[in-house]
């Protein structure tokens, strides 16, 4: 069975930084292009990047909103994708779900972790 | 990057009609279409990908049409349990985008 569970969520003050994580099983991790997608309370999905798989160099691409504040990463050996976010504002809020990327599709999604920006 | 425009964002339906939902992209996205329902307070389910094409486990009722810019999602005899906000997904580019969602409200 496919799993995702993200945890690392909180309350963050402006200009902070905090690190998501996703702890994956039941698939060969290093496979998979690994997405994060975030969903303010209320609003749309927004897709954040991803990082890609093995056969791809585990090179990475961000959308125009979090590139160069945020980085996806992946620790291979333990199957866990990572989102560090630095230089965080109040838009930045919202439930940020991590998901197993196939071909661009979302098949498989965590829960999701909320994350508050807030003095 | 490619825009896609749903354009209701919500409306109210009754238990047992057809309910069709639209997809506009700014450009060609050659059926690189998927449709994700999601409930409050759960991450969204993958229901169509390829335009038409269904996931496994996703009732018959659910179907997805359409080409070029231009998509549907259809719900033939709503239930109880469809009730919920629909969102359109474009893979033809990264970066990979939503459309603002349609959320079905019971009458």
């Amino acid at each position: 069975e496919v799993k995702l569970v993200e945890s690392g969520g909180g309350l963050v003050q402006p200009g902070g930084s905090l690190r998501l994580s996703c702890a994956t099983s039941g698939f060969t991790f290093t496979d998979y292009y690994m997405s994060w997608v975030r969903q303010p309370p209320g609003k749309a999905l927004e897709w954040l990047g991803f990082i890609r798989n093995k056969a791809n160099g585990y090179t990475t691409e961000y959308s125009a909103s979090v590139k160069g504040r945020f980085t996806i990463s992946r620790d291979n050996s333990q199957s866990i994708l990572y989102l560090q976010m630095n230089t965080l504002r109040a838009e930045d809020s919202a439930t940020y779900y991590c998901a197993r990327d196939g071909h661009g599709r979302f098949a498989y999604w965590g829960q999701g972790t909320l994350v508050t920006v807030s003095a | 990057d490619i825009q896609m425009t749903q354009s209701s964002s919500s409306f109210s339906v009754s238990l047992g009609d057809r309910v069709t939902i639209t997809c506009k992209a700014s450009e060609d996205i050659y059926n690189r279409l998927a449709w994700y329902q999601q409930k409050p307070g759960n991450a969204p389910r993958l229901l169509i990908s390829g335009a038409t094409s269904l996931e496994t486990g996703v009732p018959s009722r659910f179907s997805g049409s359409g080409s070029g810019k231009d998509y549907t999602l259809s719900i033939t005899s709503l239930q109880t349990e469809d009730v919920a906000t629909y969102y359109c997904q474009q893979y033809w580019s990264t970066p990979l985008t939503f459309g603002a969602g349609t959320k079905l409200e019971l009458k």
